[in-house]
């Protein structure tokens, strides 16, 4: 079954104004990881984030991991209308490697 | 210099046809996959090699068989093709183990 589930499905936000998604997933990980799609596009990785660690930055991304409700939140500050994509969430729980299993997306608009 | 790359970028065929996709990664990774995204964005792993050595066969039917004839290349070939083959496929690298993957730009398979 699918492991992640991305809340809300559409997100429609003037510039400037914060963005946030949440991921909830339903087994043990090794890691949390986000991707951005836009439109026509592959996937971009933004954040890894390891079961061990609660929260991490990066410019305007920031990503919080609680393992103890299976859930996560990417929260994108000052957005931008280039911030215009899908975001996804992929959790890790690979025995040997790497082994992603995406969440359904969430697709962000930031109007001009 | 593009990281990962595919071909072709679009693929339109007829029922029955076979089909082969390219990917090519230039970033030395040992690891790499093949993801299938549907019309909803639903974006499934298919496959993983790690260093020309299968390690992830996901419930994929045996139509699709795919080859890599080192650790930078990893084709995917398709037989008989089925309308619900139409999808985007998209190949990814990443060093052994968990971390970030690389994604190409995919592939848009049209089916008819």
């Amino acid at each position: 079954s699918q492991q992640g589930e991305e809340d809300p499905q559409a997100l429609s936000i003037q510039e400037g104004e914060n963005a946030t998604m949440n991921c909830s997933y339903k087994t043990s990980i090794n890691n949390l990881q986000w991707y951005r799609q836009n439109s026509g596009r592959g996937l971009v990785h933004l954040i890894l984030i390891r079961s061990n660690e609660r929260e991490k930055h990066s410019g305007r991304l920031r990503v919080t991991l609680d393992t103890s409700k299976k859930s996560s939140s990417l929260l994108i500050t000052a957005s931008r209308a280039a911030d215009t994509a899908s975001y996804f969430c992929a959790t890790d729980a690979g025995t040997s490697g790497s082994r992603l299993t995406f969440g359904e997306g969430t697709q962000l608009t930031v109007n001009p | 210099d593009t990281a990962v790359s595919q071909t072709p970028k679009y693929l339109v065929t007829q029922m029955g046809n076979d089909k082969s996709i390219k990917c090519e990664q230039n970033l030395g990774h040992d690891t790499m996959y093949w993801y299938k995204q549907d019309s909803k964005k639903f974006l499934k792993i298919m496959f993983s090699y790690n260093n020309k050595e299968l390690i992830i066969n996901e419930t994929v039917p045996n139509r699709f068989s795919p080859k890599s004839p080192d650790k930078a290349h990893l084709n995917l070939h398709i037989n008989s093709l089925e309308l619900g083959d139409s999808a985007v496929y998209f190949c990814a690298s990443s060093q052994r183990g968990p971390y970030e993957q690389y994604f190409g730009p995919g592939t848009r398979l049209t089916v008819t």
